[in-house]
C-alpha cells in the first residue's frame, strides 16, 4: 500500500506565487523526510530534507513544514519561478528499513510566466 | 567526481526476453538502491544492496527479478522473461553510508520498453 500520500497531483502557480505540496504518512517509525525534484528524462535530485526533531527547515526559497502529531509534512516554494516547473516527490524512511525511500506519487508543478 | 551512471539509458525488449540493467554508483559509495517508476506513479523501492550482499529485497517481485552488486563492477538488475507490465523507468541510487541519513544520489534511469 502507499505509505506516503501526496497531494495535489498537479499544481499550476503564477510566477512569484507560493507553491504548496502536502504529504501524509502512517508509519510512526519514519524519521527522515526528504523532498526530491525531478525534471523530465532525469533522475530525482534531493531538494531539501527534515528530521522530526524540528518543525520547519528553510533553504533559500524552499521550506519544509513538519507536523509530527498529525503525521504530515509539506513543501513550500516561495517566489515560484518557471525554472521550478518539475515533478516533486516527498518521501519518508527510517533506519529500520535501511533507509529505503518510500515515495509519494508526485506532484507535477507548472509555474507560468 | 562522476555521478551515478546507468546503462543503457533506453532498452527495448520483446516479451520473453531478458533485460539487464547496470548501475555504477558514485565513487566511494558502497550502498545501492533500485527503484521502479511506473507511468503516473511515484518511485517504488525494489532492493537494497551492499557489496556482495542483498540487504533488503522486500520490494522485488518474487519471480523473474534478481539483483546483484559484485565486489568488482556495477550493480545489475536482471529481469527474466519480460512482460509488458515490466515497462517502466528503473532508477538506481547510491549512498556512501546507510547508518546515517545520507543523501541517496540517483542515476538518470533506464527506460525499459517491452514490446
Amino acid at each position: 500500500q502507499q505509505q506516503v500520500k501526496q497531494s495535489p497531483q498537479s499544481l499550476i502557480v503564477q510566477k512569484g506565487g507560493i507553491s504548496i505540496i502536502n504529504c501524509a504518512y502512517e508509519n510512526t517509525a519514519f524519521d527522515y523526510f526528504p523532498w526530491y525534484q525531478q525534471f523530465p528524462g532525469k533522475g530525482p535530485a534531493l531538494l531539501i530534507a527534515i528530521r522530526p526533531d524540528v518543525s520547519e527547515k528553510k533553504e533559500g526559497r524552499f521550506t519544509i513544514s513538519f507536523n509530527k502529531s498529525a503525521k504530515q509534512f509539506s513543501l513550500h516554494i516561495m517566489d515560484s519561478q518557471p525554472g521550478d516547473s518539475a515533478t516533486y516527490f516527498c518521501a519518508a524512511t527510517s533506519g529500520n528499513s535501511g533507509y529505503a525511500l518510500n515515495f509519494g506519487k508526485g506532484t507535477s508543478l507548472l509555474v507560468t510566466p | 567526481n562522476a555521478g551515478v551512471m546507468q546503462n543503457p539509458r533506453h532498452l527495448v525488449r520483446r516479451r520473453g526476453q531478458e533485460a539487464r540493467l547496470r548501475c555504477s554508483p558514485m565513487k566511494g559509495h558502497s550502498h545501492v538502491y533500485w527503484y521502479r517508476q511506473l507511468p503516473e506513479e511515484g518511485l517504488k523501492f525494489m532492493v537494497y544492496l551492499q557489496k556482495e550482499n542483498i540487504i533488503d529485497e522486500s520490494g522485488m517481485p518474487k519471480e523473474r527479478f534478481s539483483a546483484e552488486f559484485p565486489k568488482e563492477g556495477p550493480s545489475i538488475l536482471r529481469i527474466q522473461q519480460v512482460v509488458r507490465g515490466d515497462s517502466a523507468a528503473y532508477f538506481c541510487a547510491s549512498s556512501p553510508l546507510a547508518e546515517t541519513y545520507n543523501e541517496q544520489f540517483f542515476g538518470p534511469g533506464t527506460r525499459l520498453t517491452v514490446l
